[in-house]
Protein backbone atom coordinates (compact mmCIF):
# COMPACT_ATOMS: atom_id res chain seq x y z
CA UNK A 1 0.00 0.00 0.00
CA UNK A 2 0.84 3.50 -0.24
CA UNK A 3 2.33 4.86 2.43
CA UNK A 4 1.77 8.82 1.17
CA UNK A 5 -0.92 9.61 -1.32
CA UNK A 6 -1.64 13.23 -3.51
CA UNK A 7 -4.60 12.58 -5.32
CA UNK A 8 -4.31 15.83 -7.34
CA UNK A 9 -1.98 15.82 -9.87
CA UNK A 10 -2.98 19.25 -10.72
CA UNK A 11 -4.79 22.09 -9.56
CA UNK A 12 -5.95 26.22 -10.77
CA UNK A 13 -6.39 28.73 -8.28
CA UNK A 14 -6.89 32.09 -8.30
CA UNK A 15 -4.81 34.63 -7.28
CA UNK A 16 -5.49 35.72 -3.76
CA UNK A 17 -8.12 32.85 -2.89
CA UNK A 18 -6.96 30.21 -0.76
CA UNK A 19 -6.08 26.47 -1.93
CA UNK A 20 -6.07 23.15 -0.59
CA UNK A 21 -3.89 20.48 -1.66
CA UNK A 22 -4.63 17.28 0.00
CA UNK A 23 -2.41 14.39 1.63
CA UNK A 24 -3.46 10.89 2.88
CA UNK A 25 -1.16 9.19 4.48
CA UNK A 26 -1.45 5.25 5.54
CA UNK A 27 1.06 4.16 9.13
CA UNK A 28 0.26 2.02 12.07
CA UNK A 29 2.66 3.71 14.10
CA UNK A 30 1.10 6.14 16.38
CA UNK A 31 4.90 8.16 16.11
CA UNK A 32 5.23 9.70 12.95
CA UNK A 33 5.85 13.18 11.16
CA UNK A 34 4.53 14.55 8.14
CA UNK A 35 5.94 17.53 5.55
CA UNK A 36 5.06 19.30 3.12
CA UNK A 37 7.90 20.76 0.77
CA UNK A 38 7.55 22.92 -2.57
CA UNK A 39 9.55 22.29 -5.72
CA UNK A 40 9.39 25.24 -8.40
CA UNK A 41 10.09 25.08 -11.91
CA UNK A 42 13.84 25.76 -10.75
CA UNK A 43 13.87 22.41 -9.48
CA UNK A 44 14.84 22.73 -5.92
CA UNK A 45 13.13 21.49 -2.81
CA UNK A 46 12.13 23.83 -0.24
CA UNK A 47 10.41 22.61 3.25
CA UNK A 48 7.25 24.54 3.90
CA UNK A 49 5.51 22.57 7.25
CA UNK A 50 5.75 19.90 9.64
CA UNK A 51 3.24 18.40 11.83
CA UNK A 52 4.28 15.71 14.48
CA UNK A 53 1.33 12.97 15.38
CA UNK A 54 1.26 14.41 19.02
CA UNK A 55 1.19 17.99 18.07
CA UNK A 56 -1.95 19.17 19.43
CA UNK A 57 -2.57 22.08 17.55
CA UNK A 58 -2.27 22.10 13.33
CA UNK A 59 1.03 23.48 12.31
CA UNK A 60 1.21 27.15 10.27
CA UNK A 61 3.94 28.99 8.78
CA UNK A 62 3.32 32.12 7.71
CA UNK A 63 0.27 31.56 5.22
CA UNK A 64 0.63 27.92 4.92
CA UNK A 65 -0.94 25.38 7.84
CA UNK A 66 -1.62 22.05 7.56
CA UNK A 67 -5.13 20.73 8.17
CA UNK A 68 -4.19 17.62 10.59
CA UNK A 69 -7.23 15.27 10.16
CA UNK A 70 -5.33 12.06 12.54
CA UNK A 71 -8.38 9.56 12.57
CA UNK A 72 -8.71 10.27 8.64
CA UNK A 73 -5.39 10.73 8.17
CA UNK A 74 -4.69 13.04 6.47
CA UNK A 75 -2.80 16.02 6.08
CA UNK A 76 -3.71 18.91 3.90
CA UNK A 77 -1.74 21.48 2.82
CA UNK A 78 -3.97 24.80 3.28
CA UNK A 79 -1.83 28.14 1.18
CA UNK A 80 -3.98 31.16 1.94
CA UNK A 81 -3.73 34.08 -0.57
CA UNK A 82 -2.57 32.27 -3.34
CA UNK A 83 0.27 34.46 -4.97
CA UNK A 84 1.81 33.76 -8.74
CA UNK A 85 5.16 32.77 -6.91
CA UNK A 86 3.09 29.91 -5.72
CA UNK A 87 3.04 28.34 -9.06
CA UNK A 88 5.16 24.70 -8.34
CA UNK A 89 4.96 20.97 -7.75
CA UNK A 90 4.40 20.51 -3.91
CA UNK A 91 5.44 16.96 -2.16
CA UNK A 92 3.28 15.89 0.81
CA UNK A 93 6.36 13.56 2.80
CA UNK A 94 6.11 11.66 5.97
CA UNK A 95 8.70 9.69 8.39
CA UNK A 96 7.03 7.00 10.66
CA UNK A 97 9.20 6.40 14.40
CA UNK A 98 11.74 4.52 15.88
CA UNK A 99 10.56 1.66 17.60
CA UNK A 100 9.98 -1.79 16.15
CA UNK A 101 9.35 -2.36 12.98
CA UNK A 102 8.98 0.99 12.28
CA UNK A 103 12.33 3.37 11.09
CA UNK A 104 12.15 7.11 11.46
CA UNK A 105 15.09 7.11 9.53
CA UNK A 106 13.08 5.87 6.32
CA UNK A 107 11.07 9.09 4.68
CA UNK A 108 8.14 8.37 1.97
CA UNK A 109 6.86 10.89 -0.79
CA UNK A 110 3.80 11.35 -2.18
CA UNK A 111 3.53 11.78 -6.25
CA UNK A 112 2.67 15.58 -6.13
CA UNK A 113 0.59 17.98 -7.03
CA UNK A 114 1.02 20.69 -9.45
CA UNK A 115 -0.66 23.80 -8.74
CA UNK A 116 -1.04 26.87 -11.22
CA UNK A 117 -1.57 30.15 -9.66
CA UNK A 118 -3.65 32.23 -12.04
CA UNK A 119 -3.48 35.81 -12.12
CA UNK B 1 25.62 30.10 3.80
CA UNK B 2 24.14 26.55 5.23
CA UNK B 3 23.91 24.28 2.49
CA UNK B 4 23.99 20.99 0.20
CA UNK B 5 25.80 21.26 -2.41
CA UNK B 6 25.97 18.35 -5.06
CA UNK B 7 28.29 17.90 -8.53
CA UNK B 8 27.68 17.12 -11.04
CA UNK B 9 24.51 18.80 -11.27
CA UNK B 10 23.93 17.62 -15.08
CA UNK B 11 25.72 14.60 -16.43
CA UNK B 12 25.18 12.69 -19.80
CA UNK B 13 26.96 9.33 -19.83
CA UNK B 14 26.48 5.42 -21.77
CA UNK B 15 25.10 2.40 -20.24
CA UNK B 16 28.28 1.33 -18.10
CA UNK B 17 30.30 3.51 -16.83
CA UNK B 18 30.91 4.31 -13.50
CA UNK B 19 30.38 7.17 -11.91
CA UNK B 20 29.96 8.80 -9.02
CA UNK B 21 27.88 11.43 -7.84
CA UNK B 22 28.95 13.89 -4.41
CA UNK B 23 27.36 15.21 -1.64
CA UNK B 24 28.45 17.41 0.76
CA UNK B 25 26.93 19.86 3.62
CA UNK B 26 28.65 22.02 5.79
CA UNK B 27 25.92 21.89 8.95
CA UNK B 28 27.48 19.32 10.91
CA UNK B 29 24.62 16.64 10.12
CA UNK B 30 24.24 13.44 11.01
CA UNK B 31 21.82 12.22 8.73
CA UNK B 32 22.17 12.75 4.90
CA UNK B 33 20.15 10.92 2.44
CA UNK B 34 20.07 10.57 -1.53
CA UNK B 35 16.64 10.23 -3.76
CA UNK B 36 15.85 9.51 -7.26
CA UNK B 37 12.81 11.84 -8.85
CA UNK B 38 10.67 10.62 -11.19
CA UNK B 39 7.22 11.80 -12.96
CA UNK B 40 4.11 10.87 -11.59
CA UNK B 41 6.00 9.00 -8.95
CA UNK B 42 7.21 11.54 -6.26
CA UNK B 43 11.04 10.73 -4.40
CA UNK B 44 12.03 7.61 -3.40
CA UNK B 45 14.63 7.19 -1.16
CA UNK B 46 17.89 5.05 -2.08
CA UNK B 47 19.83 5.01 0.57
CA UNK B 48 20.45 7.10 3.95
CA UNK B 49 23.16 7.08 6.61
CA UNK B 50 22.64 8.04 10.13
CA UNK B 51 26.15 8.82 10.61
CA UNK B 52 29.94 7.80 9.47
CA UNK B 53 29.87 3.90 8.26
CA UNK B 54 26.90 4.01 9.18
CA UNK B 55 24.42 3.47 6.11
CA UNK B 56 20.87 1.35 5.06
CA UNK B 57 18.86 0.73 2.41
CA UNK B 58 16.36 3.15 1.58
CA UNK B 59 13.25 1.64 -0.95
CA UNK B 60 14.95 1.86 -4.27
CA UNK B 61 18.66 0.94 -3.46
CA UNK B 62 19.32 -1.60 -6.48
CA UNK B 63 22.11 -0.15 -8.90
CA UNK B 64 23.46 2.35 -6.22
CA UNK B 65 26.16 2.55 -3.63
CA UNK B 66 27.18 4.83 -0.97
CA UNK B 67 29.84 5.53 1.70
CA UNK B 68 29.85 7.97 4.80
CA UNK B 69 33.51 8.22 5.09
CA UNK B 70 33.48 11.65 6.16
CA UNK B 71 30.36 13.52 8.40
CA UNK B 72 30.20 15.91 5.37
CA UNK B 73 29.90 14.05 2.69
CA UNK B 74 27.71 11.68 1.35
CA UNK B 75 28.52 10.28 -2.51
CA UNK B 76 26.01 7.98 -4.82
CA UNK B 77 27.86 5.33 -6.92
CA UNK B 78 26.88 3.74 -10.24
CA UNK B 79 29.34 1.03 -10.52
CA UNK B 80 26.72 0.31 -14.26
CA UNK B 81 24.65 3.24 -14.89
CA UNK B 82 21.50 1.86 -17.12
CA UNK B 83 19.01 4.03 -18.86
CA UNK B 84 16.46 3.11 -16.23
CA UNK B 85 18.58 5.20 -13.55
CA UNK B 86 18.28 8.43 -15.89
CA UNK B 87 16.54 10.40 -13.19
CA UNK B 88 16.77 13.63 -10.98
CA UNK B 89 18.93 13.48 -7.37
CA UNK B 90 18.97 14.73 -4.96
CA UNK B 91 20.67 14.32 -1.61
CA UNK B 92 19.44 15.79 1.51
CA UNK B 93 20.56 15.72 4.90
CA UNK B 94 19.43 16.84 8.64
CA UNK B 95 19.67 16.55 12.27
CA UNK B 96 18.85 13.59 14.15
CA UNK B 97 17.63 11.22 11.44
CA UNK B 98 13.80 11.59 10.78
CA UNK B 99 13.37 13.66 13.85
CA UNK B 100 14.73 16.67 11.81
CA UNK B 101 13.92 19.01 8.71
CA UNK B 102 15.54 17.59 5.53
CA UNK B 103 17.61 20.39 3.83
CA UNK B 104 18.40 19.20 0.02
CA UNK B 105 20.76 20.07 -2.39
CA UNK B 106 19.91 21.51 -5.82
CA UNK B 107 19.72 18.32 -7.81
CA UNK B 108 21.72 16.28 -10.71
CA UNK B 109 20.02 15.44 -13.32
CA UNK B 110 21.32 12.52 -14.88
CA UNK B 111 20.45 10.74 -18.24
CA UNK B 112 22.30 7.62 -19.29
CA UNK B 113 22.48 6.58 -22.90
Amino acid sequence: AQKITQTQPGMFVQEKEAVTLDCTYDTSDPSYGLFWYKQPSSGEMIFLIYQGSYDQQNATEGRYSLNFQKARKSANLVISASQLGDSAMYFCAMREGSSYPYNFNKFYFGSGTKLNVKP
Amino acid sequence: EAQVTQNPRYLITVTGKKLTVTCSQNMNHEYMSWYRQDPGLGLRQIYYSMNVEVTDKGDVPEGYKVSRKEKRNFPLILESPSPNQTSLYFCASSLGGGQGTQYFGPGTRLTVL
